[in-house]
């Protein structure tokens, strides 16, 4: 069966903009989690989605934000870019019980 | 606070070695662990898991040791191979039963193996 899709794969912005990024999890996998990842801070939650609802959310500021459909396809949306915001974004799904997550290939955010 | 750390930035080893990848936690409450494998331009791969009420978990040439008395993981890959040159991390989530809705990662570790 097909993983997870991330789209765009790449992307480019400048400072100020905002960006919305895509996930489609895998077929029947009700739960999403977004990731950033950084050389220097590593693999970061940033929040979980299961059934549309926020289950769970990180440390980060409130420019970031996300949502799930009703199809659990989720996009998260980071406002007012900074360049600390360059960075790998992972979306993972996970059937929503005590599974490990499926992750996908990322989208390569880099903010100019 | 809650941490997930690795003991070593970098592992060298020889094709066909045994490698051991160890990973310390810090959150006692944790209660399921995992490895993933992340290789350049790809997002982290499973590996294995295991919860806490187990303490050894073998899968195909990978075993996770779980030491919940000092908060230690270690992976080890038996007979390792060029394609398990990859970075490698291990998290932890600390949400006790029911969903594991947020993962805590360490900082992950490279592994490169010499020919």
């Amino acid at each position: 069966k097909a993983g997870v899709t991330q789209t765009p794969r790449y992307l480019i912005k400048t400072r100020g903009q905002q960006v919305t990024l895509s996930c489609s999890p895998i077929s029947g996998h009700r739960s999403v989690s977004w990731y950033q990842q950084t050389p220097g801070q590593g693999l970061q939650f940033l929040f979980e989605y299961f059934s549309e609802t926020q289950r769970n959310k990180g440390n980060f500021p409130g420019r970031f934000s996300g949502r799930q459909f009703s199809n659990s396809r989720s996009e998260m949306n980071v406002s007012t870019l900074e360049l600390g915001d360059s960075a790998l974004y992972l979306c993972a799904s996970s059937p929503g019980t005590t599974h490990g997550y499926t992750f996908g290939s990322g989208t390569r955010l880099t903010v100019v | 606070g809650e941490s997930v750390g690795l003991h070593l930035p970098t592992l060298s080893v020889q094709e066909g070695d045994n490698s051991i990848i160890n990973c310390a936690y810090s959150n006692s409450a944790s209660d399921y662990f995992i490895w993933y494998k992340q290789e350049s331009g790809k997002g982290p791969q499973f590996i294995i898991d295991i919860r806490s009420n187990m303490d050894k978990r073998q899968g195909q040439r990978v075993t996770v040791l779980l030491n919940k008395t000092v908060k230690h993981l270690s992976l080890q890959i038996a007979a390792t191979q060029p394609g398990d040159s990859a970075v490698y991390f291990c998290a932890e989530n600390g949400q006790g039963t029911g969903a594991n809705s947020k993962l805590t990662f360490g900082k992950g570790i490279t592994l490169s193996v010499r020919p």
